[in-house]
């Protein structure tokens, strides 16, 4: 069945600094992807998404690519900031209709 | 536009005790999912509905989950009895017709804690 991957966590990081959070994937057919974030005390926002091979989802700063050679979606983000703080899901829409199987988070930290 | 509301937004219960979630979705939206998601693990889809009718509740623990969805609107998610291992967060979720490729809208959900 479907599954998703992401890197462990906890990452902490200092403000400015390079973001990368890994994420692979098993799937049948062609799902699309999505990574969505969780802020302290509130509810999975989406925050990009990409549809199709070499598709590339962006949004905040935060970029990351559908690379279905080697069935990934890293996220990636040039210069963290503290209010970047979060727990961030990797996510697959397969071919069951909406359904999403998500990775198991990574916790984010940045510190000024 | 108006987000998922979900109500209550915590609860604590005794174990063998019930408990029931209610959710409103987007107005509009067909289909309306319930996830579970249990501390330090990504949500895990418990039940999704399109409209009134049930298109997957396989990892919907049957003996104690219920759930519905009258008028093809708002739902409610039941547990009874609840077990320790029922406490988590229960996550609503809300998409129109291109849910698969847009992802869909989360509400802030109903954290649990069973005792």
């Amino acid at each position: 069945g479907d599954s998703v991957t992401q890197m462990e966590g906890p990452v902490t990081l200092s403000e400015e600094a390079f973001l990368t959070i890994n994420c692979t994937y098993t799937a049948t057919g062609y799902p699309s992807l999505f990574w969505y974030v969780q802020y302290p005390g509130e509810g999975l926002q989406l925050l990009l998404k990409a549809t199709k091979a070499d598709d590339k989802g962006s949004n905040k700063g935060f970029e990351a690519t559908y690379r279905k050679e080697t069935t990934s979606f890293h996220l990636e983000k040039g210069s963290v900031q503290v209010s970047d703080s979060a727990v961030y899901f990797c996510a697959l829409g397969g071919t069951s209709y909406g359904k999403l199987t998500f990775g198991q988070g990574t916790i984010l930290t940045v510190h000024p | 536009e108006a987000g998922v509301a979900q109500s209550p937004r915590y609860k604590i219960i005794e174990k063998r005790q019930s408990v029931a979630f209610w959710c409103n979705p987007i107005s509009g939206h067909a289909t309306l999912y319930w996830y579970q998601q249990i501390l330090g693990q990504g949500p895990k889809l418990l039940i999704q509905f399109q409209n009134n009718g049930v298109v997957d509740d396989s990892q919907l623990p049957k003996d104690r989950f219920s759930a519905e969805r009258l008028k093809g609107v708002d739902s409610t998610l039941k547990i009874q009895p609840a077990k320790l291992e029922d406490s988590a967060v229960y996550l609503c979720a809300s998409s129109g017709t291109r849910g698969r490729n847009y992802g869909y809208t989360f509400g802030s959900g109903t954290r649990l804690t069973v005792v």
